[in-house]
């Protein structure tokens, strides 16, 4: 039972270059989340899954996009990296459908993305 | 809308002292609250939860924090640390997607 896996635990880009985050979760959990992190402003929110087959926008959708590939995966997607998109990144999941519950939320090991 | 403020960055402590991490929130929606810690280079991890009944809640490794409505607070205490409790600790607030956290306080256990 490995939890929440993320793929690739490191990654550099160059500015305009495009790359896919994976997640991947194996305690049947229906509800999965994106953040990121930075220094001073905690977690923010990027999108979440609900559900399988429903995404919705969080905090700070704006340069990303998520799929959720069925109930194991959930991918965030960079289409054309930015510096200010320099970040770690974490995924999550909790067990019940439905993102407003009090549901423990399990997070991945995260990914660390810098953009130059 | 929710909030949470963690109003100290780091707190530096000296082992088996005690601790106080402070966490305030702003919530328009019934509050369930949590702390969770990130150890270097991990992802983080439920520390405890309030949800309801009693306001004390405890965690396993000698950690509580007391939901306090009327100063809207939810404070982390520990009577005496370990080394081993450093690490980041967030506070967090249920909002209506998603849990809302605090920028975190990097708790700094020294010898």
């Amino acid at each position: 039972n490995a939890g929440v896996t993320q793929t690739p635990k490191f990654q550099v880009l160059k500015t305009g270059q495009s790359m896919t985050l994976q997640c991947a979760q194996d305690m049947n959990h229906n509800s999965m989340y994106w953040y990121r992190q930075d220094p001073g402003m905690g977690l923010r929110l990027i999108y979440y899954s609900a559900s399988e087959g429903t995404t919705d926008k969080g905090e700070v959708p704006n340069g990303y996009n998520v799929s959720r590939l069925n109930k194991r995966e959930f991918s965030l997607r960079l289409e054309s990296a930015a510096p200010s998109q320099t970040s770690v990144y974490f995924c999550a999941s909790s067990a019940r459908v439905g993102t407003a519950s009090t549901d423990t939320q399990y997070f991945g090991p995260g990914t660390r993305l810098t953009v130059l | 809308a929710q909030s949470v403020t963690q109003l100290d960055s780091q707190v530096p402590v000296f082992e088996e002292a005690p601790v106080e991490l402070r966490c305030n929130y702003s919530s328009s929606v019934s509050v369930y609250l949590f702390w969770y810690v990130q150890y270097p280079n991990q992802g983080l991890q439920l520390l405890l939860k309030y949800l309801s009944g009693s306001t004390l809640v405890k965690s396993i490794n000698g950690f509580e924090a007391e939901f306090n409505k009327s100063q809207t607070s939810f404070h982390l205490r520990k009577p005496s640390v370990h080394i081993s409790d450093t690490a980041e600790y967030f506070c967090a607030v249920r909002g209506t997607r998603a849990l809302t956290f605090g920028s975190g306080t990097r708790l700094q256990v020294q010898p």
